[in-house]
């Protein structure tokens, strides 16, 4: 059992620079998620795939974010022209079957200067 | 209005106490509830589902209550282990909803 995994644990880049993070989600789970937590918060919602399908986006979600699963499998998170307020950790979380109860990766922790 | 609110504690309790977390949701609609546990600096673990009837595992137990959209979850005999932050989730639409957590600091 792999669990969620998400790439890199760590990113530290300049204000104005473009990220992405990678998600692969447990292999036989077709939901994913993308929240946000920053510290003294619970996580936030931020989008919901079903398979490939993008199906929710939060309004936190704005145009600077985009996230994909083309396979349905594995997703990109990719945040363009970071702010400083962009700062937090991503976690990803996948479910799979009738059941909601959702894995968490060990998150990636952005850090923008 | 958050959709869901929870005290944030932090709630300082000595070796084999009972203490009790609460939470409160907005959407009426909402069908699926839970608590979730999260150590410093880790991800969010399922520590358990919260059904209508109320439910236990061990030393948990959770309690829904629909009409009041109240959720609690009461820990008894807390351990070392136990300190956390205990995280109130329900379902709205497609995404599931955390709160912002309740600390909890079990003591010797």
């Amino acid at each position: 059992d792999t669990g969620v995994s998400q790439d890199p644990r760590h990113k530290i880049t300049k204000r104005g620079q473009n990220v992405t993070f990678r998600c692969d989600p447990i292999s036989e789970h077709n939901r994913l998620y993308w929240y946000r937590q920053t510290l003294g918060q619970g996580p936030e919602f931020l989008t919901y795939f079903q398979n490939e399908a993008q199906l929710e986006k939060s309004r936190l979600l704005s145009d600077r974010f985009s996230a994909e699963r083309p396979k349905g499998s594995f997703s990109t998170l990719e945040i363009q022209r970071t702010e400083q307020g962009d700062s937090a950790m991503y976690l990803c979380a996948s479910s799979g079957g009738g059941d909601e109860k959702l894995f968490f990766g060990s998150g990636t922790q952005l850090s923008v200067l | 209005r958050k959709e869901v609110e929870q005290d944030p504690g932090p709630f300082n309790v000595p070796e084999g106490a009972t203490v009790a977390f609460n939470c409160t949701y907005s959407n009426s609609a909402s069908q699926s509830f839970f608590w979730y546990r999260q150590d410093c600096r880790k991800e969010p673990k399922l520590l358990m589902s919260v059904y209508s009837s109320g439910n236990e595992d061990g030393r948990f137990t959770a309690q829904l209550n629909r009409a009041s959209q109240y959720i609690s979850l009461l820990i008894r005999d807390s351990k070392l282990s136990d300190s956390a932050t205990y995280l109130c989730v329900v379902n709205a639409g497609y995404a599931l909803n955390f709160g912002k957590g309740t600390s909890l600091l079990v003591t010797p």
